[in-house]
């Protein structure tokens, strides 16, 4: 099936500190991957649209220069946290869906094994 | 209002137990709908898509009614390995939305021995 991977799983590191995270979908092609963030015993909470060879769409509070999303082939996204402080600290979970499902209803994301985010 | 609203529980049931969750939508042009099954400190893996006749999956049947913009899931004989966080998902996947998915603050499940 279709296979989602993130890399680092963990990350631990000092303040002010940059930390990029990768997402690879490994076995299709996605022109849209999605980053999520989630803080413990909440739900998942989208960040940003990245796209594929353009400008990344983020969500209301989210700020652009903070979180820096590249997506420059069409099975790899990655988000940047710029000088990271102890409040970036959360679970950093991509997603990506087929690009060959786009126009069919109920087809599911893929999701990466997420990034467990400490920052000291 | 949120797009996805759920009951975050905790529902606590013995193994063998029949356990039933609910979410509501507030986008009636919601196209798609899921539940996706979240272990601790895991990513959301995908339980099964939910269809306007209602579909079932081994223990899991997911029903779904877009009049009252109201989807559940019942669990039956519970076990152990059920024990999870479950989120409602929704994908209204038009315009500004494509592939956008909107998640349930999660129904958080203990089956207990």
């Amino acid at each position: 099936g279709a296979v989602v991977s993130q890399h680092p799983s963990w990350v631990i590191c000092k303040s002010g500190t940059s930390v990029k995270i990768e997402c690879r979908s490994l076995d299709f092609q996605a022109t849209t991957m999605f980053w999520y963030r989630q803080f413990p015993k909440q739900s998942l909470m989208l960040m940003a649209t990245s796209n594929e060879g353009s400008k990344a769409t983020y969500e209301q509070g989210v700020e652009k220069d903070k979180f820096l999303i590249n997506h420059a082939s069409l099975t790899l996204s990655t988000l940047t946290v710029t000088s990271a402080h102890p409040e970036d600290s959360s679970f950093y979970i991509c997603s990506a869906r087929d690009l060959r499902t786009w126009g069919r209803v109920n087809q599911p994301q893929h999701f990466g094994d997420g990034t467990r985010l400490s920052i000291l | 209002r949120k797009e996805v609203e759920q009951d975050p529980g905790p529902f606590n049931v013995p193994e063998g137990a029949t356990v039933a969750f609910n979410c509501t939508y507030s986008n009636s042009a919601s196209q798609s709908f899921f539940w996706y099954r979240q272990d601790c400190r895991k990513e959301p893996k995908l339980l099964m898509s939910v269809y306007s006749s209602g579909n079932e999956d081994g223990r899991f049947t997911a029903q779904l009614n877009r009049a009252s913009q109201y989807i559940s899931l019942l669990i039956r004989d519970s076990k152990l390995s059920d024990s999870a966080t479950y989120l409602c998902v929704v994908n209204i996947d038009r315009g500004s939305t494509l592939g956008r998915l909107y998640f349930g603050r999660g129904t958080q499940l203990t089956v207990w021995p």
